[in-house]
């Protein structure tokens, strides 16, 4: 079945780095964008970033231009998010979620997601 | 970057009451714009996508309506499973953006 499953979160000081994984099964990941999107504690659900299905386009929320870096392993069936100088703010889980056959017709499969946690 | 403004916040509503989302855009995002339901712990689940199309597996007494600027959603009969958080995105252009979310709680 298809199915997202990420990996990589933990505690981590602030200013400090941490890599979430995503693995993707159940169907041809090289054919779709793939998305990071968080929930902080009590808060809403934030959009992160997106990378296209061949790596050639990413964008992010204005906010993690510059510190949150995605990519993707279609070898591997693997996008990744890369977050560095990581702030208190940045505490959430942390979903990654497969988009239809363009990116309109919205998410409609998510990891369980991972818990960041950014704390001295 | 397009805003979404969700209402009610925070909704409060009994076993069978018909409800009603709206979310409003910024600006124009034609009818690109979904829905969906979280629950405590779990990950989001797409209900609805380019503003009022069902995704598969989710029950007909969700719908959605709206174009441009102005969206619903609409629960015609409310079941004890539906208590949870709903949240519109629009899809139109990056970046992308959720609306703050309506929390339907039991009456």
């Amino acid at each position: 079945q298809v199915q997202l499953v990420e990996s990589g979160g933990g505690v981590v000081q602030p200013g400090g780095s941490l890599r979430l994984s995503c693995a993707a099964s159940g169907f041809t990941f090289s054919s779709y964008g793939m998305h990071w999107v968080r929930l902080a504690p009590g808060r809403g659900l934030e959009w992160v970033a997106v990378i296209s299905y061949d790596g050639s386009y990413k964008y992010y929320a204005d906010s993690k231009k510059g510190r949150f870096t995605i990519s993707r392993d279609n070898s591997k069936n693997t996008v990744y998010l890369q977050m560095n100088s990581l702030r208190a703010e940045d505490t959430a889980v942390y979903y990654c979620a497969k988009e239809g056959s363009t990116r309109y017709y919205g998410m409609g499969v998510w990891g369980q997601g991972t818990t960041v946690t950014v704390s001295s | 970057d397009i805003q979404l403004t969700q209402s009610p916040s925070f909704l409060s509503a009994s076993v069978g009451d018909r409800v009603t989302i709206t979310c409003r855009a910024s600006q124009g995002i034609s009818t690109y714009l979904a829905w969906y339901q979280q629950k405590p712990g779990k990950a989001p689940k797409l209900l609805i996508y380019v503003a009022s199309t069902l995704q598969s597996g989710v029950p007909s007494r969700f719908s959605g309506s709206g174009s441009g600027t102005e969206f619903t959603l609409t629960i015609s009969s409310l079941q004890p499973e539906d208590f949870a958080t709903y949240y519109c995105q629009q899809l139109n252009s990056y970046p992308l953006s959720f609306g703050g979310g309506t929390k339907v709680e039991i009456k």
